[in-house]
């Protein structure tokens, strides 16, 4: 069965741009959510997706976005970058068959903002 | 409101030798959910170990086991007969107990541990 999938894994973008980052889950998963990854901050919570709805959201401003598709496939979106956006994007899926599902993990994109 | 606490930035162990990372959580919830996530230069997150907080017993997973003392609020992990591919971070989680419900953790800021030859 293949993992997670994000794509791409390295992003360089300049202050004011916006980026969308991709994610696609294990099949037959239908839950995604979503992580930033900083030295600073560490690993903060962005937001979860199920069933093509957000089911919850991070402490992030509303530059920060995303969405489902009907497929479970998620796409994440960063609108007018700035510097302190520079980090690393995990993306998780999970099955939800029961409590708690464990979470599986992509390899990240690194996005570097200049 | 969770919060998550490792204390050690860095530990280092010789290989074969047993070594422990220390975690301490803060929450509101009732029932929740630890985690160690350990996380590779590859930069993929793989889970290590999880532990029901309403089980006593401590979750073990071959060389990994923890210690889990609820009232204390701790949660270490124990790593023996360490091997050189444990270098990685290791980061303690935490995630409030829901069926079908948010998957959101909250981390702490992780333990970076060498495994030395």
């Amino acid at each position: 069965k293949a993992g997670v999938t994000q794509t791409p894994r390295y992003l360089i973008k300049t202050r004011g741009q916006q980026v969308t980052l991709s994610c696609s889950p294990i099949s037959g998963h239908r839950s995604v959510s979503w992580y930033q990854q900083t030295p600073g901050q560490g690993l903060q919570f962005l937001f979860e997706y199920f069933s093509e709805t957000q089911r919850n959201k991070g402490n992030f401003p509303g530059r920060f976005s995303g969405r489902q598709f009907s497929n479970s496939r998620s796409e994440m979106n960063v609108s007018t970058l700035e510097l302190g956006d520079s980090a690393l994007y995990l993306c998780a899926s999970s099955g939800r068959s029961s409590y708690n599902s464990p979470l599986h993990f992509g390899n990240g994109t690194r996005l570097t903002v200049t | 409101a969770q919060t998550v606490t490792q204390s050690q930035p860095e530990m280092s162990v010789q290989e074969a030798e047993t070594v422990t990372l220390s975690c301490t959580y803060d929450t509101s919830e009732s029932d929740y959910y630890l985690f160690w996530y350990k996380q590779p230069p590859s930069r993929q997150m793989i889970l290590v170990i999880r532990q029901e907080a309403y089980k006593q017993q401590n979750a073990t997973e071959n060389r990994f086991s923890v210690n889990f003392q609820k009232a204390a609020k701790s949660f270490s992990l124990k790593i023996s007969d360490s091997q050189l591919g444990d270098a990685a971070m290791y980061f303690c989680a935490s995630s409030p107990l829901t069926q079908g419900g948010s998957e959101k953790l909250v981390f702490g800021k992780g333990t970076k541990l060498t495994v030395n030859p």
